[in-house]
């Protein structure tokens, strides 16, 4: 299994530039998350999704949109880059097992925005 | 108030000693908690969880949980100079459907 991929590792975008970020799990889980860190803070939660067709927002989702057409795949889409939105972007997913409620971590996507 | 929070240190140790990085939350009702560990530039790695009050051990780690002072701590015994990383702690609070709050982490240094 390859667990979570994310695609690109690194962009570099012009401000009002539009890109969305890859998130593919094989791990068949529910539930998928995208979160962005900035240096030296913790993970703030954008988006996230628990199942198919269903997604909500998280503490910071102004200026992203995201999608969930399959179980494996969660893009999150940037319209009108800002610098604001350089950062590092992780996507997780989890399964609802017994309680458990493990997120699993890509490899990130370091996203500069000039 | 912030959600999680922890001392961002940096934390340092010598090889051997026991390293304690600790995590105070705001949600009383908050279910579940986790320790993540990032090394530098790599994603967030899960190393242990705990949802009842008490200790959980796994390995050179222990997970402590004290849910009436609102803290949760880890013990990494034998400290590696590969334990140096950050680590992150995670809550999920009792009614935020299924969101978790992470914590600005805790650097760890351990000396040779």
């Amino acid at each position: 299994n390859a667990g979570v991929t994310q695609t690109p590792k690194f962009r570099i975008l012009k401000i009002g530039q539009s890109m969305t970020l890859q998130c593919t799990q094989d791990m068949n889980h529910n539930y998928m998350y995208w979160y962005r860190q900035d240096p030296g803070m913790g993970l703030k939660l954008i988006y996230y999704s628990v199942g198919a067709g269903i997604t909500d927002k998280g503490e910071v989702p102004n200026g992203y949109n995201v999608s969930r057409s399959t179980t494996e795949d969660f893009p999150l889409r940037l319209e009108l880059a800002a610098p604001s939105q350089t950062s590092v972007y992780f996507c997780a997913s989890s399964a609802r097992a017994g309680g458990s409620y493990e997120q699993y971590f890509g490899p990130g996507t370091r996203l500069t925005v000039t | 108030q912030k959600e999680v929070e922890q001392n961002s240190g940096p934390l340092s140790v010598p090889e051997g000693a026991i390293a304690s990085l600790n995590c105070t939350y705001s949600d009383r009702g908050s279910q579940s908690f986790f320790w993540y560990r990032q090394y530098s530039g790599k994603s967030p790695e899960l190393i242990m969880f705990i949802y009842s009050n008490g200790d959980k051990e796994d390995g050179r780690f222990t997970a402590q949980l004290n849910k009436a002072s609102q803290y949760v701590s880890l013990l990494i015994r034998d400290s590696q100079p590969s334990d140096s990383a950050t680590y992150l702690c995670a809550v999920k609070p009792q009614n935020t459907g299924n969101q978790f709050y992470f914590g600005t982490g805790t650097s760890l240094t351990v000396i040779p």
